[in-house]
C-alpha cells in the first residue's frame, strides 16, 4: 500500500515564524501536491512538483515555497507566517500520467498565532 | 468557480438509507474520481469513472457519468453510520497531472 506521511499532525506557531512541512512517499511517485484545506473552500493547491528539484505554482503559492530535493520527500516552506495561514495542510503523492489516484498523507493542521 | 462543485453540501440521512451526492464540471474530461474524508484526516480514493464509461460499481458506491451535462453522482446504498464522511469529485486539469477538487458534500449518516 502507499504511504504518504507528513511531519506533523498538529503544529503551533507565531506570526513571523519560518515554518517547515514535510511530506515522505513511499511508492516512487513522481509527482507530489501540497494543498491547504479550509471550511467552505474546499482543496487549493498550494505547489505541485513533478520531478526532483521541479516544481510548479498551484492557485495559491503566495507566501509559501517549496523544496523537492529526493524524489521521496516534498517540503512546504512558510518564510514569514501570518494568521491567514492557519489551515490544514494536505500533502499527495502519485504517479505521472493524465490518470492517476492520489494518495493523501494524514495532513498537519497549523495554528499560526 | 471551482471546476468540480459538490451538491448538495450536507445531507444527513438514517442507517440503511441511500445517499446521493451530485458533481458538476465545467470544461472536459477524461475521468472523474471520487474521494472521502474523515473528519481530521486526509482524503482516500473511492472510485475512478473514465469519460467513455456511463456507470461503475465498487461495492456498495456506485458512480455514473454524464458528459453531455457534464455531471456525475455517487451513490452509497445501504448507508452505514462509518460512511459518515466528506466526499469530493476531482476532475484534472492543467495537463492532467493535477486535479481541481470540489467543495464536497459532508454526509452524516445516524444510527
Amino acid at each position: 500500500d502507499v504511504k504518504v506521511t507528513q511531519s506533523s499532525r498538529y503544529l503551533v506557531k507565531r506570526t513571523g515564524e519560518k515554518v517547515f512541512l514535510e511530506c515522505v512517499q513511499d511508492m516512487d511517485h513522481e509527482n507530489m501536491f501540497w494543498y491547504r484545506q479550509d471550511p467552505g473552500l474546499g482543496l487549493r493547491l498550494i505547489y505541485f512538483s513533478y520531478d526532483v528539484k521541479m516544481k510548479e505554482k498551484g492557485d495559491i503559492p503566495e507566501g509559501y515555497s517549496v523544496s523537492r530535493e529526493k524524489k521521496e520527500r516534498f517540503s512546504l516552506i512558510l518564510e514569514s507566517a501570518s494568521t491567514n495561514q492557519t489551515s490544514m495542510y494536505l500533502c499527495a503523492s502519485s504517479k505521472a500520467g493524465g490518470r492517476e489516484t492520489q494518495y493523501f498523507g494524514p495532513g498537519t493542521r497549523l495554528l499560526v498565532l | 468557480s471551482q471546476q468540480g462543485e459538490e451538491d448538495p453540501q450536507a445531507l444527513s440521512i438514517q442507517e440503511g438509507e441511500n445517499a446521493t451526492m451530485n458533481c458538476s464540471y465545467k470544461t472536459s474530461i477524461n475521468n472523474l474520481q471520487w474521494y472521502r474524508q474523515n473528519s481530521g484526516r486526509g482524503l482516500v480514493h473511492l472510485i475512478l469513472i473514465r469519460s467513455n464509461e456511463r456507470e461503475k460499481h465498487s461495492g456498495r458506491l456506485r458512480v455514473t457519468l454524464d458528459t453531455s451535462k457534464k455531471s456525475s453522482s455517487l451513490l452509497i446504498t445501504a448507508s452505514r453510520a462509518a460512511d459518515t464522511a466528506s466526499y469530493f469529485c476531482a476532475t484534472p486539469t492543467g495537463g492532467g497531472n493535477k486535479l481541481t477538487f470540489g467543495t464536497g458534500t459532508q454526509l452524516k449518516v445516524e444510527l
